[in-house]
């Protein structure tokens, strides 16, 4: 069983559909993290938790909403989302929030129709 | 502003041959740099990491990154390439405020046979 669990792996949905992605660690590490892959281009920290808080929100829109129930679970609400906002979202964790370990699951292609 | 840049989007090594993946910084104070591997529909994964200590560091699958303060440069090496070492390299700096790791865009590395 790997450490970071995503699922799902592909998703296709349109501008007025609302799904969510869901991420799970096995880890037992305190921070969980989203990052939004795009080619050729650096990742981008979409939100931070360290302890079920959040601790980072790097101006996000608000048709991404994040939740997270537990240390082991992260959610990413998606909502009337842009044909811009495909991508490969990755989640992560680490032992603690600023530890640069990070543990990646195998992310989520999403497009936006 | 705190970076990383990866100067080549791709480098291509033949197989038995050393290779280098370059990458630079700018921090303030003393950096932590690191490099992770993304293999084709994977998530990253931690290669090696640099906090403190011996320049030359060692990591997984036979990789090493050189630390050079005045060069402010921390560049992959390996010195026999694989077929399966080819695959995408991010390499990345902690930022010094909010302990968030800073991306590079990545080098896509092909190793030919």
């Amino acid at each position: 069983e790997t450490g970071v669990t995503q699922t799902p792996r592909h998703l296709v949905m349109g501008m007025t559909n609302k799904k969510s992605l869901k991420c799970e660690q096995h880890l037992g590490h305190n921070a969980m993290y989203w990052y939004k892959q795009s080619a050729k281009k650096p990742l981008e920290l979409m939100f931070v938790y360290s302890l079920e808080e959040r601790v980072e929100n790097n101006s996000v829109p608000s048709r991404f909403s994040p939740e997270c129930p537990n240390s082991s679970h992260l959610f990413l609400h998606l909502h009337t989302l842009q044909p811009e906002d495909s991508a490969l979202y990755l989640c992560a964790s680490s032992r603690d929030r600023g530890a640069g370990e990070l543990f990646f699951g195998e992310g989520s292609r999403l497009t936006v129709l | 502003a705190q970076s990383v840049a990866q100067p080549e989007d791709q480098v291509n090594v033949a197989e038995g041959n050393p290779l280098t993946v370059k990458c630079t910084y700018s921090v303030s104070g003393n950096p932590y740099l690191f490099w992770y591997v993304q293999y084709p529909n994977r998530g990253l994964q931690f290669l090696l990491k640099y906090i403190t200590g011996d320049n030359l560091v060692k990591g997984s699958y036979g990789f090493e990154a050189e630390f050079n303060k005045s060069q402010t440069s921390f560049h992959l090496k390996k010195p026999s390439a694989l077929v399966s070492d080819s695959a995408l390299y991010f390499c990345a700096v902690r930022d010094t405020l909010n302990y968030q790791l800073i991306w590079g865009a990545g080098t896509k590395l092909i190793i030919k046979p």
